[in-house]
């Protein structure tokens, strides 16, 4: 069975510093992973996924996250984060073959002044 | 903006009452889906459709009813719910079998049971 950690349950930064959200996963076959982000009374976004190729991914919003296998990491970055960035950031992974996504427990980033 | 509309944003109802949750997409996806999403907490599945036809119960009590009527239309139907079940409720939808399907969101229906 496939899980998602994220340690890091929050995550305070001033405005303008970069930012990285930890993902850790565990699965027993290949797996795509996914990075959403969640604003305060809505529905998720997609920011970035990994299917294949190159282990930097780069989505929305000036975010990226790099794939690092024998770690078993997809840890999210941010060079400089905006006040706007403030929101519920979710880990993901599918399993190849299915359709099931598996959440991390999420990360809370808090930008600050 | 996302393209999974969902009807309605808030729901309040009572344990007796039957209601039913709305969802619509357009992007011609074959795959629908509900999640459920306590407060704090990460989205939970409940029902996965494919071709319109249930694939995946996540062990729902019955007190949930999943309808398909057409490949764009998802419905929840509620009935004799519990104050436990008040959360915000997410449709989804994706393509069904290329490898790594993103998941389109919709914003969700708040529900609160009382």
């Amino acid at each position: 069975a496939q899980s998602v950690t994220q340690l890091d349950s929050q995550v305070p930064v001033f405005e303008e510093a970069p930012v990285e959200l930890r993902c850790n996963y565990s699965s027993s076959v290949s797996v795509y992973l996914f990075w959403y982000v969640q604003y305060p009374n809505q529905g998720l976004q997609l920011l970035l996924k990994y299917l294949s190729g190159s282990t930097l991914v780069k989505g929305i919003n000036g975010f990226e996250a790099e794939f690092n296998k024998s770690q078993t990491s997809f840890h999210l970055r941010k060079p400089s984060v905006h006040i706007s960035d403030t929101a519920e950031y979710f880990c993901a992974v599918m399993e190849g073959g299915g359709n099931k996504l598996t959440f991390g427990t999420g990360t809370q980033l808090k930008v600050e002044l | 903006d996302t393209e999974v509309t969902q009807t309605p944003k808030h729901l309040v109802m009572g344990m007796t009452n039957k209601k039913s949750l709305k969802c619509e997409q357009h992007m011609g996806h074959r795959a629908m889906y509900w999640y459920k999403q306590k407060a704090k907490k990460p989205p939970e599945l409940m029902f996965v459709y494919s071709y319109e036809k249930l694939s995946i119960n996540e062990s729902v009590p019955s007190r949930f009813s999943p309808e398909c009527p057409n490949s764009s239309l998802l419905n929840l139907h509620l009935h004799a719910l519990q104050p436990e079940d008040s959360a915000l409720y997410l449709c989804a939808s994706s393509q069904v079998w290329s490898s790594g399907n993103t998941i389109y969101f919709g914003e969700g229906s708040w529900l609160t049971v009382v």
